[in-house]
């Protein structure tokens, strides 16, 4: 599974838009990129996954290089209920049984 | 989206009991569940993988007689941690996927909280 770097926090005001780069040099040809959010005392929550270019929901946006070797999600306008921990997984495309390996995450601090 | 349910949300037990905690997927059939364990303001940490009808899959480290885990039926999973000790007390959270398809989101539990005392 590939190895997944982030970093460890990040603080920003309301109303701003936050991004959080994670790095996956050693991503494989048939991985996906994922990523969650954690609140405290909660299990983690999704918020988008992507395999390559942009995705973009209803939450957030996902921007992936031609290389794939890093993305970033984009919280746009974040609000202080935003506050949380973020993950960035890799994971294999066709497997249904392999379950997502966690890293560190990012702990994203919204200020008023 | 698909609901991972789990209960207890929160345990204390004596040290030297066994406790069972329960994952339940509640909308749809999942043969395989995964397990973590999260501690204080770490990440998670992947314990084994559940199969229904067949014996789990522990990660290195993880102690399979301490860390019992039953898959009985498509829709519940039970982890027990037996003879528990203070280094147990942690944060247990379950996860599946709601589809055979790698890309189907993994859903995780409220999660568990133990303490033991």
């Amino acid at each position: 599974l590939a190895k997944t770097t982030q970093p460890i926090s990040m603080d920003s005001y309301e109303g701003q838009e936050v991004n959080i780069t994670c790095s996956h040099n050693n991503i494989a040809t048939n991985d996906y990129i994922t990523w969650y959010q954690q609140f405290p005392s909660q299990g983690p929550r999704f918020i988008i996954q992507g395999y390559k270019t942009k995705v973009t929901n209803e939450v957030a946006s996902l921007f992936i290089p031609a290389d794939r070797k890093s993305s970033t999600l984009s919280l746009p306008r974040v609000s202080l209920s935003d506050t949380a921990v973020y993950y960035c997984l890799v994971g294999v495309l066709n497997s249904g049984n392999t379950p997502l390996v966690f890293g560190k995450g990012t702990r994203l601090s919204v200020i008023a | 989206g698909a609901v991972v349910s789990q209960h207890p949300s929160w345990v204390i037990c004596k040290s030297g009991t066994s406790v069972k905690i329960e994952c339940r997927s509640l909308d749809f059939q999942a043969t395989t569940m995964f397990w973590y364990r999260q501690f204080p303001k770490q990440s998670l940490m992947l314990m084994a993988t559940s199969n229904e009808g067949s014996k789990a899959t522990y990660e290195q480290g993880v102690e399979k007689d301490k860390f019992l885990i039953n898959h009985a039926s498509l829709t519940l999973s039970t982890l027990t941690v037996t003879s528990a000790h203070p280094e147990d007390s942690s944060f247990y959270i379950c996860s599946a996927r709601d589809s055979p398809e790698a890309t189907g989101e993994l859903f995780f539990g409220e999660g568990s909280r133990l303490t033991v005392l």
